[in-house]
């Protein structure tokens, strides 16, 4: 499903750097989420955004930063990564309204290396 | 504290076999209760969802069951086959607020 994309696919990187993770949406959506998934822990939220001015910390935010640039746009920084950052990313999109508006649609997901 | 407990983690079914998968949460004010299928190297997708007022909902082979009392809800495969193997999560939402996932159950399907 290429409504929900995300850059880069894969990414291995060093301690102590800066990463970015993006994600763009052609959905229409105003809600707009990032989480990481880890084997048994399952999908953790680390940060979400109602609207371009509603920022909001999920449950793993530590070590984490994001940007809403625009309706369509939601990026995740890890500002100095360490080691057990290491998981596979997922930005997810919702609608506001709407019969469907609890269901979120994923990207295919960024799988991070920190070494 | 965990909002939703999912059971078990992993799985194995025979081919045409039902596959069950259980969810339990705390707070009772969750009105939506989704299971999403995620497949190896691809995003979650919704499978299917209930609302409380309800017991059960079918849709093909996959059912979700409910129930209110006990604070539970499952997700039954019918007939299972080699192409349901997948990761399953179950998940808990209030109104129009976020999704809080359970932990996944990995599901094997075995000829």
């Amino acid at each position: 499903d290429a409504d929900v994309t995300q850059t880069p696919r894969n990414r291995i990187t060093k301690t102590g750097k800066r990463i970015m993770l993006e994600c763009s949406q052609t959905k229409g959506h105003d809600r707009m989420y990032w989480y990481r998934q880890d084997p048994g822990l399952g999908l953790r939220l680390i940060y979400y955004s109602f609207d371009v001015k509603d920022i909001n910390k999920g449950e793993i935010s530590d070590g984490y930063s994001v940007s809403r640039q625009a309706q369509a746009k939601f990026s995740l920084s890890l500002e100095s990564a360490i080691p057990n950052q290491t998981a596979l990313y997922f930005c997810a999109t919702s609608d506001f309204s709407g019969p469907k508006h609890n269901e979120q649609f994923f990207g295919p997901g960024t799988r991070l290396t920190v070494l | 504290q965990q909002q939703v407990k999912q059971s078990p983690q992993s799985l194995i079914v025979q081919k045409g076999g039902i596959s069950i998968i259980n969810c339990a949460y705390e707070n009772t004010a969750f009105d939506y209760f989704p299971w999403y299928q995620q497949f190896p190297g691809k995003g979650p997708a919704l499978l299917i969802a209930i609302r409380p007022d309800v017991s059960e909902k079918k849709e093909g082979r996959f059912t979700i069951s409910f129930n209110k009392s006990a604070k539970q809800f499952s997700l039954h495969i019918m007939d299972s086959q080699p192409g349901d193997s997948a990761t399953y999560f179950c998940a808990v939402a209030f109104g129009n607020e976020k999704l809080t996932f359970g932990t996944g159950t990995r599901l094997t399907i075995i000829p």
